[in-house]
């Protein structure tokens, strides 16, 4: 069965501090991989994804996460936190037996401090 | 932007009372879900909807749930029989293709429910 672990289910840094939110899977083969941020009375959107090709990914907002098969860790990194970042993010994953289904973290509420 | 739209986006309810929960989807799409999340717990899936029938389910998604798409725009939770453990945020997506294939799911924005 896949899971997802959210190490840290509060993480608070300065603005313009770097955000290191972490993510790690328990799965046989790589899933799709996935990051998504709720804004407060907003739903989950997605912020980047994972699926084959480059380890590196690209979000919106600065954001980026690297997929990192030996570690089964998919990251997710900002150099610079902005106070617009203050969210909760959801690390999610889908299986490739099954793209019908995503296993979902606990999720990761980020403070950002003036 | 198109989104997903959910109604109501808090309901309080007495235990033992019906409870439908509203979502209207992206209207090209394919792909509908439930999810919930439980305060304090993870985002869990409760099940998905294809081609007018459902196309998995967790073991969540038991007698008391039912799903339909009654008139082609809306997509709805039913909860037959709401239990207080059924409190929680309910979040509707939808996705053109099988989200997890690479493609976007699209979240409303919740529907709380209070059961009492």
């Amino acid at each position: 069965a896949q899971s997802v672990t959210q190490l840290g289910s509060h993480v608070s840094v300065s603005e313009g501090a770097l955000v290191l939110l972490r993510c790690n899977y328990s799965s046989s083969v790589p899933p799709y991989l996935f990051w998504y941020v709720q804004y407060p009375n907003q739903g989950l959107q997605l912020l980047l994804k994972y699926t084959t090709g480059a380890t590196l990914v690209k979000g919106i907002n600065g954001f980026e996460a690297e997929f990192k098969k030996s570690e089964t860790s998919f990251h997710l990194t900002k150099p610079s936190a902005h106070m617009s970042d203050a969210a909760e993010y959801f690390c999610a994953v889908s299986p490739l037996y099954n793209f019908n289904k995503f296993y979902f973290g606990s999720g990761t509420k980020l403070n950002v401090k003036p | 932007e198109p989104e997903v739209t959910q109604t109501p986006s808090h309901q309080v309810t007495q235990m033992g009372q019906e409870v439908i929960l509203r979502c209207v989807p992206i209207s090209n799409h394919l792909y509908f879900y439930w999810y919930r999340q439980i305060l304090g717990q993870k985002v869990e899936f409760l099940v998905s909807f294809y081609n007018n029938e459902i196309s998995e389910k967790s073991e969540i998604f038991d007698d008391q749930f039912s799903v339909e798409r009654p008139d082609g725009s809306n997509f709805t939770l039913k909860i037959r029989s709401t239990k207080l453990e059924d409190s929680a945020m309910y979040f509707c997506a939808s996705s053109g293709g099988l989200a997890g294939a690479g493609g976007e799911l699209f979240f409303g924005e919740g529907s709380r429910l209070t059961v009492l």
